[in-house]
């Protein structure tokens, strides 16, 4: 089982402020990491892959970057708005693990008015 | 509409009696996965596929078990259900292995 860590476990901000979460994940045999969105009550839904040390993917106010020497990722949240509440996964793809997904536990996001 | 689908998305058995959740995908994807999800301890891996009759054990594999004969179907059977597998399962697909997983809508199993 392959430890892909993420934290905080939850995050509670106003509506405005921007925010960020870590996942780390093990650097050896890095093939991909993986960022989705889950709302309650849905699947969780892919926001970003990424492959490449210092990529930096951005979509609307979500953006994230990857440095794959040390094994972690940021995802950033700016202007965080009440429908930005969901749960953040990040998933490490290793190649020996057989090209299996390995999610971490999440990030609880609550965005109040 | 591509869509990974699953079925039946609630189900309420009994100890011992034999089911098979139905997963499948429109988007040609190679790569299919069973996870479940259990509060506390995020997504955990049941089996995985990574193309016709290619399968492997994910993180939790006992007490299941999987098949892929075809591309797009890939299901889920649990031969003796036991309270402890009592979960929400999701079933996923993916083109390689660095596409974007789809998810399926779940489906929540409750053994007594």
């Amino acid at each position: 089982i392959l430890n892909v860590e993420q934290s905080p476990q939850s995050l509670h901000v106003q509506e405005g402020d921007s925010t960020n979460f870590t996942c780390s994940f093990p650097s050896s045999n890095f093939y991909a990491l993986h960022w989705y969105r889950w709302e309650t009550a849905k699947s969780p839904e892919a926001l970003f892959v990424m492959t490449l040390n210092g990529d930096e993917k951005k979509k609307g106010r979500i953006s994230a970057t990857l440095n794959t020497k040390e094994g972690y990722s940021y995802l950033y949240i700016k202007g965080s708005q009440p429908e930005d509440s969901a749960t953040y996964l990040c998933a490490s793809l290793n190649s020996n693990s057989g090209y299996a997904l390995n999610f971490g536990k999440g990030t609880s996001l609550l965005v109040t008015p | 509409e591509a869509q990974v689908t699953q079925n039946p998305r609630y189900l309420i058995t009994v100890t011992g009696k034999k089911l098979t959740v139905t997963c499948s995908q429109n988007m040609n994807h190679e790569y299919m996965s069973w996870y479940r999800q259990d509060p506390g301890l995020g997504l955990r891996q049941i089996y995985y596929s990574m193309n016709v009759e290619v399968t492997d054990k994910g993180d939790v594999p006992e007490g299941y078990k999987v098949s892929r004969k075809e591309k797009r179907n890939f299901p889920l059977i649990l031969e003796s259900p036991s309270p402890n597998q009592t979960s929400l399962y999701f079933c996923a697909s993916r083109f390689g292995p660095v596409g974007e997983q789809y998810f399926g809508p779940g489906t929540r199993l409750t053994v007594t």
